[in-house]
Parts: C-alpha cells; structure tokens; sequence
C-alpha cells in the first residue's frame, strides 16, 4: 500500500542546533502538508506545498518538495525549546483519492 | 471560540463496552474526519464524511461505526472495545474533501481500555 515514511524517528538537539527532518513517499504526491503537534496536543497545520522542487520559509523554518514530488524536508535553523513536538508530513497522492496519507512523524527534543 | 471540540477529553473503559465519542465544528466545514493515533505517534485515518455522506472508509473493523447527524457533527460508536483500541482518537475538519485543504484536528479524545 502507499507509504509515507519520515526519518529519523526521533532527534535530540541542543538549543541553538540546526533540525531536518525527511519525508519520503512510496508513491508521486499531488501535494504534501507539514503539521505540528506539541506533546500533548493535536496537529496543526504549518504550510502546503504544491510544485515540483517548491521551498518556502516560515521564520527559521524551511519547507522543501522534492522535484519528482515524492519526497520533502522540513529544516529548523536555531533549535529554540519552543519547537519541540513531533513534526508530520502528509502526502495526497496522485491517484485521485481525496485521503491524504500522514507520515510516521519525527519527534524532535530541544535540550535548554 | 473552539473551532473543533470533542467529547470527552478522555476515557477509561472496561473491555466489551460500547462507547461513544462526539466531534463538532463550528468553521462552517464540509468534511469531517476520524483519525487514530497509537502509541507510537502514528496518525492513521479511519474515515471521513463529505456533507453527511460517507466518502473514504479504510479498513477498520466494523465495531467501529461513524454517524454524521449534519455536516457539523461526526460522532464515532465503537462496540465491544479491545485493548488493542486504546490510543488517541482526533477527529479533524476540512471545507471541502478535495486536494490542498488544510485539515484542522480537535484536540483528541484519549481512550483507554482495561
């Protein structure tokens, strides 16, 4: 079945350390999102990205898909301990469902 | 204002019950979801409904029932829960079903079964 697979599973950074986490789809996406979600809580959203080899910026935090739209990253400059969470891709393939398929997460720990 | 609520925020429950947990929207949403969340963080769909209609039913075993009243509402009936059952439940909401729409979640309903 379709897969969406995130690496690595788990990083430990000291504050002020830099933070990529990898997406990487078994199948073409139409789209990929990213959501955050903080220990406790409910993913949100962060952003979409919708073309071939597309890269957006939210403050330190750097969005790319990948030109062949099967996989993305996400890169944090400067850890801050508000950033801990797990991070989610979630990829729409392109077969023409309306399910988007949400990646096995990255659980990132920002040591003070 | 909570755009997506659930009910309850937890539960504890004996094997063989049958429990409910109830979502609501309020962003004027289309298409409603159920999510699993186990233990290890990974978030799996169940279902979804566009409208009242059901539109994506994954393979879930069927003591697991969803009912969409209206479209600002989808509720999850669950039968003769297991063990393996316990995990975070998060329902989420989007406009419309189609591609590009961002899902917002509720803030999960944590269940536990004994």
């Amino acid at each position: 079945g379709q897969q969406v697979m995130q690496i690595p599973q788990y990083q430990h950074v000291q504050e002020g350390e830099d933070f990529t986490t990898y997406c990487n789809s078994s199948t073409t996406l139409s789209n990929i999102q990213w959501y955050k979600q903080r220990p406790g809580g409910h993913p949100v959203f962060l952003i979409q990205l919708v073309k071939s080899g597309e890269v957006k910026k939210q403050k330190r935090l750097t969005f790319q898909f990948g030109e062949a739209k099967k996989n993305s990253s996400l890169h944090i400059t400067a850890t801050q301990t508000t950033d801990v969470g797990t991070y989610f891709c979630a990829g729409l393939p392109t077969s023409g469902t309306y399910k988007y398929i949400f990646g096995t997460g990255t659980r990132l720990k920002v040591l003070a | 204002d909570t755009a997506v609520s659930q009910t309850p925020k937890y539960l504890v429950t004996q094997m063989g019950n049958d429990k409910s947990i109830k979502c609501e929207q309020n962003l004027g949403h289309d298409t409603m979801y159920w999510y699993k969340q186990d233990s290890k963080k990974f978030l799996k769909i169940m279902f979804s409904y566009n409208n009242k209609e059901l539109i994506i039913n994954e393979t879930v075993p069927n003591r697991f029932s969803p009912k969409s009243p209206d479209k600002a509402h989808l509720n999850l009936h669950i039968n003769s829960l297991e063990l393996g059952d316990s995990a975070v439940y998060f329902c989420a909401s989007s406009q419309t079903p189609r591609s590009q729409e961002t899902q917002y979640f509720g803030p999960g309903t944590r269940l536990l079964v004994l």
